[in-house]
């Protein structure tokens, strides 16, 4: 069974840039999985931040943008804040009406 | 307004049923694709089901291929999940998403569920 894989977690300082991965225990990710990244903090239900790999989702801030880096996909946040400290999760499109989501990113900003 | 209102979670017992139920409002229901996701505690985003705006194509995840059935009723604007042969591990937090051309866009706040004896 394919595994989509998320780094654990992550910390950037405030004001930097990161870059989240999104990959395939076996295979290279492509546009033709058409990756979508999602926000979320306890408690609440996810927020969309970008889809088919590069789109940010409506209200989104620029400093979110997706991307194909290598054989994966990548979240980019460039100039991190605060109240970015969440959880980021990928989903891809693997064809046949199934998704899988990877296990997410635990984003520290400090 | 536009949203989707989950219900119909609570506690069941293993082996036991639970019928999720997904209220939408304020767009086209019939002409979106709608899933559902759910989340164990403390854990990750899982992709469950999901179910082509007239009703006519279902997938599963194989964690819950034969226990569980995706449904809609159009007319209604209603989306549900039929839990059988419940497990342990089916427990969590189930949301249902509306799927704006592989993206889920719309989320609802998500509905509890909680299968212990």
């Amino acid at each position: 069974q394919t595994v989509v894989t998320q780094e654990p977690s992550f910390s950037v300082s405030p004001g930097g840039t990161v870059t989240l991965t999104c990959g395939l225990s076996s295979g290279s990710v492509s546009s033709t999985y058409y990756p979508s990244w999602y926000q979320q903090t306890p408690g609440q239900a996810p927020r969309t931040l970008i889809y088919s790999t590069s789109t940010r989702s409506s209200g989104v801030p620029d400093r979110f943008s997706g991307s194909i880096l290598g054989n994966k996909a990548a979240l980019t946040i460039t100039g991190a804040q605060a109240d970015d400290e969440s959880d980021y999760y990928c989903v891809l499109y693997m064809g046949s009406g199934l998704w899988v989501f990877g296990g997410g990113t635990k984003l520290t900003v400090l | 307004e536009v949203q989707l209102v989950e219900s119909g979670g609570g506690l069941a017992q293993p082996g036991g049923s639970l019928r999720l139920s997904c209220a939408a409002s304020g767009f086209a229901f019939n002409t979106f694709w709608m899933h559902w996701v759910r989340q164990a505690p403390g854990k990750g985003l899982v992709w469950v089901s999901n179910i082509y705006g007239d009703g006519s194509t279902t997938t599963y995840a194989d964690s819950v291929t034969g226990r569980f059935t995706i449904s809609r009723d159009n007319a209604k604007n209603t989306l549900y999940l039929q839990m059988n042969s419940l497990r342990a591990d089916d427990t969590g937090v189930y949301y249902c998403a509306r799927d704006r051309g592989y993206m889920l866009d719309l989320w609802g706040q998500g509905t509890p569920v909680t299968v212990s004896s």
